[in-house]
C-alpha cells in the first residue's frame, strides 16, 4: 500500500519551454501533495505544500509564477515547471500524505520515484 | 543550528556489520520520527516510523527514539551490499500542519 507514482520519470527539454510533472496516489487519498527538488548529493528541499482543491503554499524564495502547482483531486497533483531554464535541472520528487493509512502513518509522507529534468 | 543534524559519511562497514546510523534534533515539539532510504536517482522509500520514544523493530532494522536527548538511531544487522544507499531520518511535529524537516543523508555503502 500507499504508492506514489510520478510521470515522466526524466525529461528533457529545450530551455524556455514548460514540463508538466505528474504525482499520483495509487492506493490512498493524498489530502496533501508536496513537491521537493534535489540536487545532487544533498537532501530534499521543500518547493510547495498543496491540500486538494486549494491553492498551493509555496516556500520561501520559490517562485510560484515559476512553479505552478495544481492539486485537483485527492489523487493527483501536478507540477509545471514554466519558461524552463538549465539552471532548473534539478531531480523533482512529490510526496503524499493521507486518510485511511492507518496507525498513525497519515502523519508519513510516501514519495515518487522522481522525475530527472534537464533543460538543454 | 539546524533543527535535524546527520552525518553525511560515507559510512563504509563489510557484508554483515551491524550499521548504526544517527541523528540529532532540536526541537522538542517533534513527534513523529522517520527513516527513509534512498537508492542513487530514486524517490526516497519509508522504512520505520515511529510516534514519541521507544523502540520499533522490523526485521533486519531497529528504529530508537530517545527524546530525553533528543537523538534517534537506526540499527540494520546482518548488513548486505543491497542495503547500500543513503539513509535519511526524518522528523515532524504533531500537528498534521507541521512539515517534516529532514536530515542531510548518510551515505551507506556495504562491502561484499
Amino acid at each position: 500500500g500507499a504508492v506514489v507514482s510520478q510521470h515522466p520519470s526524466r525529461v528533457i527539454c529545450k530551455s524556455g519551454t514548460s514540463v508538466k510533472i505528474e504525482c499520483r496516489s495509487l492506493d490512498f487519498q493524498a489530502t496533501t501533495m508536496f513537491w521537493y527538488r534535489q540536487f545532487p548529493k544533498q537532501s530534499l528541499m521543500l518547493m510547495a505544500t498543496s491540500n486538494e482543491g486549494s491553492k498551493a503554499t509555496y516556500e520561501q524564495g520559490v517562485e510560484k509564477d515559476k512553479f505552478l502547482i495544481n492539486h485537483a483531486s485527492l489523487t493527483l497533483s501536478t507540477l509545471t515547471v514554466t519558461s524552463a531554464h538549465p539552471e532548473d535541472s534539478s531531480f523533482y520528487i512529490c510526496s503524499a500524505r493521507g486518510a485511511g493509512l492507518g496507525g498513525g502513518a497519515g502523519e508519513t509522507q510516501y514519495f515518487g520515484p522522481g522525475t530527472r529534468l534537464l533543460v538543454l | 543550528q539546524k533543527e535535524v543534524e546527520q552525518d553525511p559519511g560515507p559510512l563504509s562497514v563489510p557484508e554483515g556489520a551491524i550499521v548504526s546510523l544517527n541523528c540529532t534534533y532540536s526541537n522538542s515539539a517533534f513527534q513523529y520520527f522517520m527513516w527513509y532510504r534512498q537508492y542513487s536517482r530514486k524517490g526516497p522509500e519509508l522504512l520505520m516510523y515511529t510516534y514519541s520514544s521507544g523502540n520499533k523493530e522490523d526485521g533486519r532494522f531497529t528504529a530508537q527514539v530517545d527524546k530525553s536527548s533528543k537523538y534517534i538511531s537506526l540499527f540494520i544487522r546482518d548488513s548486505q551490499p543491497s542495503d547500500s544507499a543513503t539513509y535519511l531520518c526524518a522528523m515532524k511535529g504533531g500537528s498534521s500542519a507541521s512539515k517534516i524537516i529532514f536530515g542531510s543523508g548518510t551515505r551507506l555503502s556495504i562491502r561484499p
